[in-house]
């Protein structure tokens, strides 16, 4: 049982290119976020999907895009990257959003120069 | 705007100690706490869970409390041990987002158990 898996762990981008992080699970659960951890400022909801087909904004939603075509899988898009988007990006999910706990994933550094 | 704050932000204590690791937050409508672990490089691994009805949760050595109406919930290690070194963190999921809409993160408690 792998959980929740993040692809790729390590990514080197220059200012303006784009990328796609991976989450996988393979819990069967309905809900999942993509949060950034930075230095000093903790971790912030950049979106969420409470369900195949669905997506929605978190707190800095700014710059990054996200599919939830398939219920195992959660993908977020970079669509032009720049240095303020350097940050760890983990991915976790729930059953049942508020009333069990949430599994994380390993963590994607990103660094964009 | 929710804001969830930690105290202290760093604690370096001797193995065997018992120790209380704070949590507040200005918002007292949420839907849950969680309190997790996370070891340098890695994710984060959930510890506990208190649902907003509840008091407190325990498993192990830990112990969780929570008071809803000022705001506070700690974070109990009994005995320490070196193992235990790693950043806590504690986050509460909004009432009005039912749990689901993510969570609000503190900034962590670095904690350092000597041995």
């Amino acid at each position: 049982n792998a959980g929740v898996t993040q692809t790729p762990k390590f990514r080197v981008l220059k200012t303006g290119q784009s990328m796609t992080l991976l989450c996988a699970q393979d819990m069967n659960h309905e809900y999942m976020y993509w949060y950034r951890q930075d230095p000093g400022m903790g971790l912030r909801l950049i979106h969420y999907s409470v369900g195949e087909g669905t997506t929605a904004k978190g707190e800095v939603p700014d710059g990054y895009n996200v599919s939830r075509l398939k219920k195992q899988n959660f993908l977020l898009g970079l669509e032009s990257a720049a240095p303020s988007q350097t940050s760890v990006y983990f991915c976790a999910s729930s059953y049942t959003g508020g009333l069990t706990e949430a599994f994380f994933g390993q963590g994607t550094r990103l660094t964009v120069v | 705007k929710q804001e969830v704050t930690q105290i202290p932000a760093a604690l370096s204590v001797p193995e065997g100690e018992n120790l209380v690791l704070n949590c507040s937050f200005t918002d007292s409508a949420i839907y849950n706490l969680q309190w997790f672990r996370q070891d340098p490089g890695k994710g984060l691994t959930s510890l506990l869970l208190i649902q907003s009805s509840q008091r407190e949760q325990t498993s192990g050595r830990l112990n969780a409390s929570l008071d809803k109406s000022s705001g506070r919930s700690t974070l109990y290690i009994a005995a320490s041990q070196p193992g235990d070194s790693a950043t806590y963190l504690c986050a509460v999921g909004r009432t009005s987002g039912g749990g689901a809409d993510g969570l609000t993160f503190g900034k962590g408690t670095h904690l350092i158990i000597q041995p």
